[in-house]
């Protein structure tokens, strides 16, 4: 069976600072790569998803991902941070094989000072 | 378009009883999921319908049921009620193609405190 663990369970940072969030999987096989925010009070959403091809995928509000198959990583950054950003976000994995599951990390809880 | 609806969003339940949770999907969506969100165990998931049919079940007892209606609306059933069933029970939709998973839009959850 396939997990996923993100690195850091909570971060603190000042608004402007740059963000990487980290994210591991563990499975062999063929993956479909996700992560979703969800604002305080919020329900889940889509920030971005990796299928295949170019493995730097850009998301909503100025979030991107590098896949590094070699590592079975997925890590999230964004250059600069606001006070809006202050969220928990979930790292995902799709193991094609499984059908429509994710798996889900832990999350990591990120508040924004401003 | 309208978003997953999940009814009601809020509920206290005593111990031993049972409870139904209900969600539409978004339209044109076949495929519903259900998850388990408690802050010790994170994101769990407990099953998937499409069709009318379970396709795919994760590791909860089995005082966790569902269904899925023509319309592909969903119901989740939990019997015999313990505290550790207090979480935020979340339904995602897929519109599944037929091509392999596309992703999910998740409902704002329905939060279940049993006491």
């Amino acid at each position: 069976a396939q997990s996923v663990s993100q690195h850091n369970h909570h971060v603190i940072l000042s608004e402007a600072a740059s963000l990487e969030l980290g994210c591991n999987y563990s499975y062999g096989g063929t993956v479909n790569l996700f992560w979703y925010v969800q604002y305080p009070g919020q329900h889940l959403q889509l920030l971005l998803k990796y299928f295949s091809g170019d493995p730097l995928v850009k998301g909503i509000k100025g979030f991107e991902a590098e896949f590094i198959k070699s590592k079975f990583s997925f890590n999230l950054r964004k250059p600069s941070v606001q006070w809006s950003d202050t969220a928990e976000y979930f790292c995902a994995v799709n193991a094609r094989a499984a059908g429509n599951k994710l798996t889900f990390g832990g999350g990591t809880r990120v508040l924004v000072k401003p | 378009k309208a978003g997953v609806t999940q009814t009601p969003r809020y509920l206290i339940k005593t111990r031993g009883q049972q409870v139904t949770l209900s969600c539409s999907p978004i339209s044109g969506h076949r495929s519903v999921s259900w998850y388990q969100q408690t802050p010790g165990q994170g994101l769990q998931f407990l099953f998937e319908y499409f069709s009318e049919t379970q396709r795919n079940k994760g590791n909860f007892p089995g005082r966790f049921s569902g269904r899925q209606f023509s319309n592909s609306r969903s119901e989740m059933n939990v019997s015999t009620l313990e505290l550790g069933d207090s979480a935020l029970y979340l339904c995602a939709s897929s519109l599944d193609p037929g091509q392999g998973f596309v992703g999910y839009t998740f409902g704002s959850g329905t939060r279940l405190t049993v006491v």
